[in-house]
């Protein structure tokens, strides 16, 4: 299995408080993928990373935030949560990018936004 | 934006039958992944596909990429119980490094 952990696995929030979301990689792998998963959307892409400092925005990336400063590690913030942030959040890693190679996603973390 | 239309987005069948789960998108993509989800768990990539009319086979299933890079299909022969999950494609832009995932299909094989 690709070394991809991500904390916390669980998280229930109050409106308006700030949370962030980690994705740990031992992979060494230069790409990041954030996304939520809701029911009849798949999955959706909030912002990635192409390397150290390097970051993008997705398709949803209003509200959220995020920073990459080692290579391992691909942190998502929520500046001020709110109830429409209520989801589970996939991480996903990738070797050389999305042409070709594969992602490899960790278990999610199911964030409860009350 | 580009964006990935799966159909059916559910599908109930019964163990033995034939199914075919579509990928749609207006836009091109210069290849094109196959995942399967499992409750509580992340997905993993079954098949990609990276030229335009490009089949194929992993044991039971068969994937096309259309010729236009732009739609792409898995066909599941004989399904089993084992099968049940949701399916998702997933596409690599032409000129981005962002991984767009389809709507998905949730599909479940009866005994």
């Amino acid at each position: 299995d690709a070394g991809i952990t991500q904390s916390p696995r669980h998280k229930v929030t109050e409106t308006g408080t700030p949370v962030t979301l980690r994705c740990h990689q031992t992979e060494n792998h230069r790409y990041m993928y954030w996304y939520r998963q809701d029911p009849g959307h798949g999955l959706r892409l909030i912002h990635y990373s192409y390397g150290v400092k390097d970051t993008d925005k997705g398709e949803v990336s209003d509200g959220y935030s995020v920073s990459r400063s080692k290579t391992e590690d691909f942190l998502l913030t929520l500046e001020s949560a709110t109830s429409s942030q209520t989801s589970v959040y996939f991480c996903a890693i990738s070797e050389s990018g999305p042409r070709g190679t594969e992602a490899f996603f960790g278990q999610g973390t199911r964030l409860t936004v009350v | 934006t580009q964006l990935l239309e799966q159909s059916p987005q559910f599908l109930s069948i019964q163990e033995g039958e034939n199914l075919t789960v579509y990928c749609n998108s207006s836009s091109v993509f210069s290849s094109l992944q196959w995942y399967r989800q499992e409750p509580g768990e992340g997905p993993v990539l079954l098949v990609t596909v990276v030229t335009g009319g490009e089949v194929k086979k992993l044991k039971r299933l068969t994937f096309q990429f259309g010729d236009a890079r732009k739609d792409s299909s898995l066909h599941i022969t004989a399904a089993q119980p084992g099968d049940t999950g949701l399916y998702l494609c997933a596409g690599a832009g032409v000129n981005t490094d962002k991984l767009i995932f389809g709507t998905g299909t949730r599909l479940q094989v009866f005994p």
